[in-house]
This record gives structure tokens, C-alpha cells and sequence, in this order.
């Protein structure tokens, strides 16, 4: 069965910083990723997905993420942070496409942007 | 925006009482989920459904049951509710394309709900 971990419970980066946030699976095969973000009180949304082709995927809000294989990561990053990006993030992976009903999420990667 | 929501957003009540809590959706989508979210255990999957009256077990299903007697309503009800149930309850859809499951989520704002 696969598994998915995300290292950083917290994370605080300065607006206008970069940012990785990690996350690290188990599964045998290829497997189908995901990010997702949660705003205070909100649920949450897709920032983007890997299934299959180019490696390095690109989101929306400016996000993009990249799959290695060699390294069972599929971290997050962006160039520069916004206050608008503190939010809690999670990452996702499942078994196969459509098999939404199997996906796991991580435990979550809380962000705090600092002036 | 995949058109989803969520009543009660808040509820709180005693332990051994029925709760009952509704997603609805506008957009007759197929599939749609019960996930709870807590800390340190990110989300998990506590029924799901793929079609009107057709539901399965999730992860967590102890303690719940689901119903979809119409495409655009799915109900969680604990039957008697535990304060291990105090939760934040989220309803989500996924969409399709080509009668195929995307995979891809679509939340509602959640259910925040205490059991004293």
C-alpha cells in the first residue's frame, strides 16, 4: 500500500523568499501525485497534479513541483512567497488515476510568511 | 468552484446522540466523499459514494453510515456520537471525464463538529 510523509509540520519563510516544502512517498509503481492547499476555515483546493509525462509540473498561484522518481519525492516550490500563501499544505498520492477513493494525504505542512 | 455545500458548519453535541451532516451539490457529479481531518492525521477517507444509493467504506468507516438517495445530496450520520468523532468533516466530489473518474478533488468548507 502506498504511503505519503511530509517531514515539516512548520515552516516560517520571509515574503519575497523561495520555498520548498517536502514530501516523500512509498508505492511500488508509478504513482499519481498531488497538492493541495488549505487557507484557515476553508477546505482545500488542487494546486496541481502528476500522472504521467514531464517531470516538472506547474500549478496555479505561481507554484510548480517536481517528481523524482530516484528520490520518491514530489517536492513544492516557489520562486517567491506571498502573505497570501500562509496556509497549510498537503500532499497526496494515489495508485492509480481515478482511484480517488484510495488516495492518501500526508499530515500536512503548516507555512507562515513572515514580513 | 465545484458548487458543494456543507450543513450544519457547526455543531456541537453530547456524547450518544444521532448527527447528522449534508453535503450538497449543484453540478450532478458522480462521485462524492466523506473525509474527516485531524491533527496529525491529515485527511482520511471515511465513505464514499460512485452513484445514487451506491456507497462504500473508507478508511474510518466505524461509527459512520452514509446515504445518497439523490445525486446531489450525500449524508453522514453517526449514530451515536463519540467524543473520539469530534472532527472537522468534509464533503468532497470528484469530477469526470469521459464517464471516468479524474481523480481530482473538489472540496466543501467543512463541518466542524465537538462531541462533549
Amino acid at each position: 500500500a502506498q504511503s505519503v510523509t511530509q517531514p515539516d509540520i512548520h515552516i516560517t519563510v520571509s515574503e519575497g523568499a523561495s520555498l520548498e516544502l517536502r514530501c516523500n512517498y512509498s508505492y511500488g509503481a508509478t504513482p499519481y501525485l498531488f497538492w493541495y492547499v488549505q487557507s484557515p476555515g476553508q477546505g482545500l483546493q488542487l494546486l496541481l497534479k502528476y500522472f504521467s509525462g514531464d517531470t516538472l509540473v506547474q500549478g496555479i498561484k505561481g507554484f510548480e513541483a517536481e517528481f523524482k522518481r530516484s528520490q520518491s519525492s514530489f517536492n513544492l516550490r516557489k520562486p517567491s512567497v506571498h502573505w497570501s500563501d500562509a496556509a497549510e499544505y498537503f500532499c497526496a498520492v494515489g495508485d492509480r488515476k481515478g482511484a480517488t477513493n484510495k488516495l492518501i494525504f500526508g499530515t500536512g505542512t503548516l507555512l507562515a510568511v513572515q514580513p | 468552484d465545484a458548487g458543494i455545500t456543507q450543513s450544519p458548519r457547526h455543531k456541537v453535541t453530547e456524547t450518544g446522540t444521532p448527527v447528522t451532516l449534508r453535503c450538497h451539490q449543484t453540478e450532478n457529479h458522480r462521485y462524492m466523499y466523506w473525509y474527516r481531518q485531524d491533527p496529525g492525521h491529515g485527511l482520511r477517507l471515511i465513505h464514499y459514494s460512485y452513484g445514487v444509493k451506491d456507497t462504500d467504506k473508507g478508511e474510518v468507516s466505524d461509527g459512520y453510515s452514509v446515504s445518497r438517495s439523490k445525486t446531489e445530496d450525500f449524508l453522514l450520520t453517526l449514530e451515536s456520537a463519540t467524543s473520539s468523532q469530534t472532527s472537522v468533516y468534509f464533503c468532497a466530489i470528484s469530477k469526470t471525464s469521459g464517464g471516468s473518474d479524474t481523480g481530482e478533488l473538489f472540496f466543501g468548507e467543512g463541518s466542524r463538529l465537538t462531541v462533549l
